[in-house]
């Protein structure tokens, strides 16, 4: 059964990076049937894209934070990571992966990690 | 890109039946599939409708989903509602390989 666990600190301070990393069990993220998103929801608001990788590597990002991520696949075939660079306290979020079995939507879901930016 | 527009909450009775709509703000609605996520506290998302009106297996066909080209917006239906019903909905779609959610629907089953 496919299950997706993020990992990563949850108090990063303002203005560093925010490293998260996503473990997949039950399946292989190197299969090119797939893609592979984070996804952010801040406290008590809605869902945020944050972007995309095949299984390539080649990634889509939100253009809101194209210039702040990077999106990449660890040579395990059984995690992948997200990094946020120069962070504020607008991007305290739990922080999703998921599973999507084409670009556009989600399919399987991680339970989510909070992350708070706070010095 | 466009947005997806939400009422902020809606309620309904046991039994009863509710509509969530998703209005799109520019291009057509059927341009792009519209997926439907349930959110109950403290829980991620799942997928109820994806593909505008595809159910995953194992969400009741109590819950459909359908579009509307004249009033360019989304809707996900579900009747006989149940108090688990009760969560959050969110709506999404794409376009030029960018993820688009709308604000999200609080149901309220009383």
């Amino acid at each position: 059964q496919l299950q997706l666990q993020e990992s990563g600190p949850g108090l990063v301070k303002p203005s560093e990076t925010l490293s998260l990393t996503c473990t997949v069990s039950g399946d292989s993220i190197r299969r090119r049937t797939y893609y592979w998103a984070w996804i952010r929801q801040p406290p008590g608001k809605g869902l945020e894209w944050i972007g995309s990788m095949y299984y390539s590597g080649h990634t889509y990002y939100n253009p809101s934070l194209d210039s702040r991520v990077t999106m990449s696949l660890d040579m395990s075939e059984t995690q992948f990571s997200l990094k946020l660079s120069s962070v504020t306290a607008a991007d305290t979020a739990v922080y999703y992966c998921a599973r999507t079995p084409n670009f556009f939507r989600g399919e399987y879901w991680g339970q989510g990690t909070l992350v708070t930016v706070s010095s | 890109n466009f947005m997806l527009t939400q009422p902020h909450s809606v309620s309904e009775s046991p039994g009863k039946t509710v509509t969530i709509s998703c209005t799109r703000s520019s291009g057509s609605i059927a341009s792009n599939y519209v997926q439907w996520y349930q959110q109950r506290p403290g829980s991620a998302p799942t997928t109820v409708i994806y593909e505008d009106n595809q159910r995953p297996s194992g969400v009741p066909d109590r819950f459909s989903g359908s579009i509307d080209s004249a009033s360019n917006s989304a809707s996900l239906t579900v009747s006989g509602l149940k108090t688990e019903d009760e969560a959050d909905y969110y709506c999404q779609s794409y376009e030029n390989n960018v993820w688009v959610f709308g604000g999200g629907t609080k149901l309220t089953v009383l």
